[in-house]
């Protein structure tokens, strides 16, 4: 069973700082998504890593996959309000029969001024 | 383009009554998924259609619960007779392929069981 899990679950920084969130899984994955959700709203996909070694950049999100070591991570760099939110890694296995993906609990992220 | 488009937004059903939560993929995309959310947890993989036909409901709880996704209009989460513990979001999200593909999120689905 795919198990993934994310850390810290609760973050809260202050503005212009830097921070990192972790997600490892346990199983091999061919994919990894991260997304964003604020509350009462539906998820904002945010990354899509299919490679080892990749990285892809959006504004002050970095999200980067190491499949060797099962681990993505979500930097965030100079840290400002509107990045609050709750981030979500989530994995996807294609060879184990369960065709969707598997979300670790998420990141509550607090960015105060 | 119109998004993934779920109806209605919120539900409110008392134990024992039937939900049928709609969801229609975005315009070309052919798979869908549906997931659940409890308050404060990531989403639950509950079952993954494509037109007509049930890929993998490995998800999906033994009972109460079944999915469809007909020639003509949207994917049905149909969950018969309610408990409180069903309460919860329910998202669908579609893709025009499946593996390595991105899946987009509807807005989701409150239902609430009293």
């Amino acid at each position: 069973e795919l198990k993934v899990e994310q850390n810290p679950l609760f973050l809260s920084m202050q503005e212009g700082k830097n921070y990192t969130i972790y997600c490892n899984y346990s199983t091999t994955s061919d994919r990894l998504y991260w997304y964003r959700q604020d509350p009462g709203k539906s998820l904002e996909s945010l990354f899509v890593l299919l490679s080892n070694g990749a990285v892809k950049q959006e504004g002050r999100l970095m999200a980067s996959l190491d499949t060797k070591a099962r681990l993505s991570t979500l930097h965030i760099t100079a840290a400002v309000h509107d990045l609050s939110a709750t981030y979500f890694c989530a994995v996807g296995y294609s060879g184990g029969g369960a065709d969707g993906l598997t979300f670790g609990k998420g990141t509550h992220l607090i960015i105060q001024p | 383009n119109a998004g993934v488009m779920q109806n209605p937004r919120h539900l409110v059903r008392r134990r024992g009554q039937e939900a049928r939560l709609r969801c229609s993929p975005m315009k070309g995309h052919s798979h869908v998924y549906w997931y659940r959310q409890l308050p404060e947890e990531g989403l639950k993989f509950m079952v993954y259609l494509q037109k007509e036909n049930i890929i993998d409901e490995s998800g999906m709880p033994k009972e109460r619960f079944s999915a469809e996704f007909p020639k003509e209009g949207p994917s049905i989460l149909r969950i018969q007779q309610v408990v409180r513990g069903d309460s919860a979001a329910y998202f669908c999200a579609s893709s025009a392929g499946h593996l390595n593909t991105e899946a987009f999120f509807g807005q989701g689905t409150r239902l609430t069981v009293v």
